[in-house]
C-alpha cells in the first residue's frame, strides 16, 4: 500500500530537548516536504527537499532542520524545541514537483512545555 | 507569493441539505491546480477534489462540485446530500510553479441531524 508515515503521532516534551520526527514513503517519490498546522493559519510549509541531498527552507524554516540521506526518509529536526513550535505537523511526498497528487503522512501532534 | 483565502470559519449545515465552501486564490501563473482537502478528527488529510486551471469544466467527485471561476479568482466546494460522515475541517489549496501547496486557513464544517 502507498504511504508516507510519521512518528510518533504523539509527542509531548520539554522546551530546549532535541527532537527528531520521522517520515518514511515508500512511493519512490522525489519530492517530500514538511508542514506545520495551526488554528487560524491552516498548513504552513516548513522545508521541502527536491532529491537527496537536496532540500530548500519553505515559508516557516525557523527552529527546524531537515536532512536527505535516503529517498525514503525526510526527518524533521528540532535540536531546541520550544512553545512556539507545539503544533501539528504533516509530512507530505509528491512524484513530481508540481504537487498535483500529494500523500500526507497521519501528522505528529507536538507540544512543548 | 500565492495566497489562498477562505473566509468562513465555521459553518453549519442540516444532514441532507446543500453547503457551500468559498475559497479565492491570488496568482499571477496561468497554470495551476486547485484543490479541496478534507481533514476529519482523525487529522488525515484527504483530497475531495482537484481542478486544473487549463480545464474550463467544474471538477466534480460525486457529491462534491466545484464552481471555478479562473477571471475571479475563485474555486468554491458544493457539498449535496449533506452527510454525518461530511463533518470536518475543509481546506483549500493552490499549486503553480513553486514546489509546495498553499492552503487556506480552513472550514470547520458542521453537519447536523
Amino acid at each position: 500500500e502507498a504511504q508516507v508515515t510519521q512518528n510518533p503521532r504523539y509527542l509531548i516534551t520539554v522546551t530546549g530537548k532535541k527532537l527528531t520526527v520521522t517520515c518514511s514513503q515508500n512511493m519512490n517519490h522525489e519530492y517530500m516536504s514538511w508542514y506545520r498546522q495551526d488554528p487560524g493559519l491552516g498548513l504552513r510549509q516548513i522545508y521541502y527537499s527536491m532529491n537527496v541531498e537536496v532540500t530548500d527552507k519553505g515559508d516557516v524554516p525557523e527552529g527546524y532542520k531537515v536532512s536527505r540521506k535516503e529517498k525514503r526518509n525526510f526527518p524533521l529536526i528540532l535540536e531546541s524545541p520550544s512553545p512556539n513550535q507545539t503544533s501539528l505537523y504533516f509530512c507530505a511526498s509528491s512524484l513530481g514537483g508540481a504537487w498535483t497528487e500529494a500523500f500526507f503522512g497521519q501528522g505528529t501532534r507536538l507540544t512543548v512545555v | 507569493a500565492q495566497t489562498v483565502t477562505q473566509s468562513q470559519p465555521e459553518m453549519s449545515v442540516q444532514e441532507a441539505e446543500t453547503v457551500t465552501l468559498s475559497c479565492t486564490y491570488d496568482t499571477s501563473e496561468s497554470n495551476y491546480y486547485l484543490f479541496w482537502y478534507k481533514q476529519p478528527p482523525s487529522r488525515q488529510m484527504i483530497l475531495v477534489i482537484r481542478q486544473e486551471a487549463y480545464k474550463q469544466q467544474n471538477a466534480t467527485e460525486n457529491r462534491f462540485s466545484v464552481n471555478f471561476q479562473k477571471a475571479a479568482k475563485s474555486f468554491s466546494l458544493k457539498i449535496s446530500d449533506s452527510q454525518l460522515g461530511d463533518t470536518a475541517m475543509y481546506f483549500c489549496a493552490f499549486t503553480g510553479t513553486a514546489s509546495k501547496l498553499t492552503f487556506g486557513t480552513g472550514t470547520r464544517l458542521q453537519v447536523t441531524l
